[in-house]
């Protein structure tokens, strides 16, 4: 099992600012993943946090907008760039811990974003 | 790559009644299908999995089957009561790696 620490848990930020949302875990974990999502809709994956390499991202995000960090197994952070009104979501970071058939998600309780 | 398609994407049932959500996947490959609850404000936590040598799983009120051959999965609650409002995530591993790939969620309400 892993307990997430997300930091922080909400913020109000003006358009055209940086927000640096961090997580860190209690114990090594397989992946590290951060997520966007809506109150009550589907989870959309950003990027898969890559341990001392330049993380993975989906289509439709970059690194220029949605930098991240992992320096070692069980920290990693997620920087929202040059924010707009449209960034305004919840951001949760994941990990994952086991193997391909017993892997279990663990989530930190989110970074609730409004830009304004 | 995999795919997960989630149905219903809302789901209204009376209190008692049981409530079914399915998946279906297209990586033949993937061999592990979790489900996750999120309640309001919270975050998603496991809630029953299954592998895919094994046909059905239950625990308690809830239940999940497979279907290799159709590649589809379904979770089934029981006797549903308030506390099961809440929004249902399936997903599954590819076989190549360790990243969930999910399906869209189901909304789940609960009429008393």
């Amino acid at each position: 099992s892993a307990v997430i620490s997300q930091k922080p848990s909400r913020d109000i930020c003006q358009r055209g600012t940086s927000l640096t949302i961090q997580c860190q875990v209690d114990s090594q974990v397989t992946m590290m993943f951060w997520y966007r999502q809506q109150p009550g809709q589907s989870l959309t994956l950003i990027a898969t946090a890559n341990q001392g390499s330049e993380a993975t991202y989906e289509s439709g995000f970059v690194i220029d907008k949605f930098p991240i960090s992992r320096p070692n197994l069980t920290f990693s952070t997620l920087t929202v760039s040059n924010m707009s009104p449209e960034d305004s979501s919840i951001y949760l970071c994941s990990a994952t811990v086991g193997t391909s058939m017993n892997t279990e998600a663990f989530f930190g309780q989110g970074t609730r974003l409004t830009v304004v | 790559g995999e795919n997960v398609e989630q149905h219903p994407s809302t789901l209204s049932v009376q209190e008692g009644d049981s409530a079914v959500i399915k998946c279906t996947y297209s990586d033949s490959a993937s061999n592990y299908f979790p489900w996750y609850k999120q309640e309001l404000g919270k975050r998603p936590q496991l809630i029953i999995d299954i592998r895919s040598n094994v046909g059905e799983k239950k625990d308690q009120r809830i239940a999940v089957t497979l279907n290799k051959t159709a590649k589809h999965f379904s979770l089934h609650i029981t006797e549903t009561q308030p506390e099961d409002s809440a929004v249902y995530f399936c997903a599954a591993i590819p076989d190549s790696n360790y990243q969930l790939i999910w399906g869209a969620g189901t909304k789940l309400i609960i009429k008393p």
